[in-house]
């Protein structure tokens, strides 16, 4: 079974600090992906990596980065962290040619 | 680009009856339709998918159907279960997409026991 596995279930952080957000997969998948999921809005995706070193811009990256600098590794970084960032953020990884993604179970941040 | 759209945004049933959850998607290149379910507290959980190539997919009690024309594809449970209670998600990609799902708002469904 493919597992994504997320660093925090729960994280509370203070406005400016900064913020890493880890997800590891056990798969060998080509692609990865940072969501985050609000109440009514969805699933929107913050950024996305299809290999190695390599990231291309969701529909919401202002006030984040990423980091792939292994293929089973994506890191999202919220530079410094704002209340309008608490949310619940959810990896996922999936193979270059099928387009299935796989969730992790997700972590709740809130920013105070 | 592509957009989804999914509804309703909630539905509630009676266990035991049908419930059936629609998407429309705007891109004709669309040719990927996974629905996703989630859980209280858990990420989204792939249930079934389809691709454009076929009309009807069934797993069980949950089946998709898609009409390429009309552009609109449906998840139906049949016979539901308190445990089927989650929110439903689908979503759309075509090739080239380099994967990238375009999801529904999601459907919460409570099913009464």
């Amino acid at each position: 079974d493919v597992k994504v596995t997320q660093s925090s279930r729960y994280l509370v952080k203070r406005t400016g600090e900064k913020v890493f957000l880890e997800c590891v997969q056990d798969m060998d998948h080509e692609n990865m992906f940072w969501y985050r999921q609000d109440p009514g809005l969805g699933l929107r995706l913050i950024y996305f990596s299809y290999d190695v070193k390599m990231k291309e811009k969701g529909d919401i990256p202002e006030g984040y980065s990423v980091s792939r600098e292994k293929k089973e590794r994506f890191s999202l970084i919220l530079e410094s962290a704002s209340t309008n960032q608490t949310s619940m953020y959810l990896c996922a990884s999936g193979e270059g040619h099928t387009d299935t993604q796989y969730f992790g179970p997700g972590t709740r941040l809130t920013v105070l | 680009g592509e957009n989804v759209e999914q509804h309703p945004s909630t539905l509630s049933v009676q266990e035991g009856d049908s419930a059936v959850i629609k998407c429309t998607y705007s891109d004709s290149a669309s040719n990927y339709f996974p629905w996703y379910k989630q859980e209280l507290g858990k990420g989204p959980q792939l249930i079934i998918d389809i691709r454009s190539n076929v009309g009807e997919k069934k797993d069980q009690r949950i089946a998709v159907t898609l009409n390429k024309t009309a552009k609109h594809f449906s998840l139906h449970i049949t016979e539901t279960q308190p445990e089927d209670s989650a929110v439903y998600f689908c979503a759309a990609s075509k090739a080239g997409s380099q994967g990238n799902l375009i999801f529904g708002k999601g459907t919460k469904l409570s099913v009464k026991p």
